[in-house]
């Protein structure tokens, strides 16, 4: 696809309820981010996948947060037994590149967001 | 701690105007930093990014400044429109783990006819 694609836009869930977010990344692009952004909040990073391999996950702010990305291309945000603090804008971004730290000149690492998947937890 | 500080939280301007977001960080030792603008309900969209070597950086209206030494960034923006109409977020990045992305918590902008 054209751009970052995740689903779904919006999820309502009842507190305990295990859900799922798909993140289809810009084909080809290496990294993959999630982020958690609360109501007026800046993005807080949650894990990175450099193709299949996740990283990074010191973001992640329970056990009941796992996320895979099994064959390097779509990944999955799973929540299981969500509380209502979880309840918030979860956002994936991919990049061309294997190393954004490498921004600017010669190698933009440019991160694409996606839209990103409200979660409400009642 | 490394830091990400925006400032002003929200801001109100007249269609036409300029205006002037800052940011300053704290993050050491730093690689870059990023200005994206997020649409409500959108994800963000990236601006600019500049590297310590780079002082200036345009995109179109928007013009962003960079003081490797005092640690500041800010973001002008001229002549507003009402499209303009967005948070504004300065992400810096360190040389650590690449999920060291150190976002700001945005500048909220309203740009009024």
């Amino acid at each position: 696809g054209a751009g970052v694609s995740q689903s779904p836009r919006y999820k309502v869930a009842k507190r305990g309820q295990d859900v799922a977010l798909r993140c289809d990344p810009i084909s080809g692009h290496v990294s993959l981010f999630w982020y958690q952004q609360a109501l007026g909040q800046g993005p807080e990073f949650l894990t990175y996948f450099q193709n299949e391999a996740q990283l990074d996950k010191s973001g992640l702010p329970s056990d009941r947060f796992f996320a895979e990305r099994p064959e390097g291309s779509v990944s999955t945000l799973k929540i299981q037994r969500t509380q209502q603090e979880d309840s918030a804008v979860y956002l994936c971004a991919s990049s061309l590149v294997s190393d954004v730290r490498l921004a600017g000149e010669g190698s933009t690492g440019e991160l694409f967001f996606g839209e990103g998947s409200r979660l409400t937890v009642l | 701690k490394n830091q990400v500080e925006q400032s002003p939280q929200s801001l109100i301007i007249l269609e036409g105007k300029n205006c002037t977001l800052q940011c300053n960080y704290t993050v050491s030792p730093f690689s870059n930093l990023r200005w994206y603008k997020q649409d409500t309900g959108r994800g963000p969209v990236s601006l600019t990014i500049m590297t310590f070597s780079e002082n200036t950086k345009s995109n179109g209206r928007y013009t962003a400044t960079l003081d490797a030494d005092t640690k500041q960034s800010s973001l002008h923006i001229t002549a507003s429109q009402l499209s303009d109409s967005a948070s504004y977020i300065c992400v810096v990045s360190g040389r650590g783990s690449q999920g060291n992305l150190i976002f700001g918590k945005g500048t909220k902008l309203s740009v009024k006819p």
